[in-house]
């Protein structure tokens, strides 16, 4: 079936790098949402992508949906430790009945 | 608006126990869905419902059961516990621009 591959799974990143997580699809999507997952917490919704080659900024966070509706992205500049989680995209592929198929999640992890 | 609440917040049951994890919304969103995640794992679907009085399969729902009698409520049902099921439970209400309101979880343990 649909499948949507998450990458890194793992992120290592020392505060104040950035961090850039990915999603692909094989099929096109009508659209991808991103959420944010904090340890222990419940997977939070971020913003939601609908438009071929769409960028969305929410402060220092960068979310883009590639030009043929396959892929995304989610940029974080300049981490902080109130960015540690697990990050997850869930795609709704066109033609669908719209249920969410949701990725892996990639996790931040701040080194000491 | 309370959002989406789950109670308990902490359960331990023995196998072959029955238990039925709550779950409500205030928002009057007509789609809910069950989930649960394993350790270090994404998301994967229970149950759903589209409405009061429908409800459907997700990816894994041998073992449990739901049923959807008003908009606001959603029940979640296990049957027989097993080891297998000991996870995190998340409902979530799903808003009209198809974006899901996570509760804050059930964390199970089946010894």
């Amino acid at each position: 079936g649909q499948q949507v591959m998450q990458i890194p799974q793992y992120q290592h990143v020392q505060e104040g790098e950035d961090f850039t997580t990915y999603c692909n699809s094989s099929t096109t999507l009508s659209n991808i949402q991103w959420y944010k997952q904090r340890p222990g917490g419940h997977p939070v919704f971020l913003i939601q992508l609908v438009k071929s080659g769409e960028v969305k900024k929410q402060k220092r966070l960068t979310f883009q949906f590639g030009e043929a509706k396959k892929n995304s992205s989610l940029h974080i500049t300049a981490t902080q430790t109130t960015d540690v989680g697990t990050y997850f995209c869930a795609v709704i592929p066109m033609d669908s009945n719209y249920q969410l198929i949701w990725g892996a999640g990639t996790k931040l992890i701040i080194k000491p | 608006n309370a959002g989406v609440t789950q109670t308990p917040k902490f359960q331990v049951l023995k196998t072959g126990q029955s238990m039925t994890l709550q779950c409500a919304q205030d928002m009057n969103h007509e789609y809910m869905s069950w989930y649960r995640q394993d350790p270090g794992m994404g998301l994967r679907l229970i149950h759903y419902s589209v409405g009061a009085g429908i409800t459907d399969q997700g990816e894994v729902p041998n073992g449990y059961n739901v049923s959807r009698s008003t908009t606001e409520d959603f029940p979640l049902r296990l049957l027989s516990a097993a080891p297998s099921q000991t996870s995190v439970y998340f409902c979530a209400s799903r808003g009209l621009s198809y974006e899901q309101y996570f509760g804050p979880g059930t964390r199970l343990t089946v010894t």
